[in-house]
């Protein structure tokens, strides 16, 4: 098991570009989440979807970002344009129906300037 | 609404030594789930126990048990003969659930442990 795998590791764009970010959730998961780690705000939850469906994107900071989810092997995190403050790792998580075994990907470490 | 409270910015522990982290929680649901997570300086989410809000026994995984005390809404770590590579950041995260059963995981906002030589 490969583990929910996070593409790209890090990511260098200016201020105003479009940034996506890529998961693969683990085969059998289908629970999928999108969370933002700051040293300001900790980590908050930003959108999950269950069976490729999005439950709750209250947690999407504004319109500037967007969430898909495809098919249950892939789910992108959209950010256009992008800002200075959405610097930040974004994790992708999955889970088999929202209960024990949240696993976390390693990370996309964001930086805008 | 669902709140994580971990009231121990940072912690130190003297090598082999056990350590408690606090975490308290508030819900108004009757079922939930409580995990803890290890994050070291690496940065990847390291799940390390869970506890449903149904089980009458405290997990225990290998050193780690966490101390659930339901009335008092209190889901404590205790790592047990600490070593140095257990300094990290460790957050603590709550699953909501009842009949909502949306499954999402929501965290606090974490205690740096620092294990001394």
């Amino acid at each position: 098991d490969a583990g929910v795998i996070q593409s790209p590791r890090h990511e260098v764009t200016e201020m105003g570009q479009e940034v996506t970010l890529r998961c693969k959730p683990i085969s059998g998961h289908n629970s999928l989440f999108w969370y933002r780690q700051t040293m300001m705000r900790g980590l908050e939850l930003l959108i999950y979807f269950n069976n490729n469906v999005p439950i709750d994107d209250s947690g999407m900071p504004e319109d500037r970002f967007s969430a898909k989810m495809p098919n249950a092997s892939f789910s992108t995190l959209k950010i256009q344009p992008s800002e200075p403050r959405d610097s930040a790792v974004y994790f992708c998580a999955s889970s088999f129906d929202g209960y024990n075994g949240y696993t976390f990907g390693s990370g996309t470490r964001l930086t805008v300037v | 609404a669902q709140k994580i409270t971990q009231t121990q910015p940072g912690m130190f522990v003297q090598e082999k030594e056990a350590v408690t982290l606090d975490c308290t929680y508030d819900t108004s649901d009757q079922s939930y789930g409580l995990f803890w997570y290890k994050q070291p300086s690496s940065g990847e989410m390291i799940f390390l126990i869970y506890q449903g809000s149904y089980d009458e026994q405290n997990a225990t995984e290998g050193r780690y048990s966490l101390n659930f005390q339901k009335a008092r809404k209190s889901a404590n770590l205790v790592i047990s003969a600490s070593q140095l590579g257990d300094s990290a950041m460790y957050f603590c995260a709550m699953r909501e659930g009842g009949s909502s059963n949306t499954g999402k995981l929501i965290f606090g906002q974490g205690t740096t442990l620092q294990v001394k030589p």
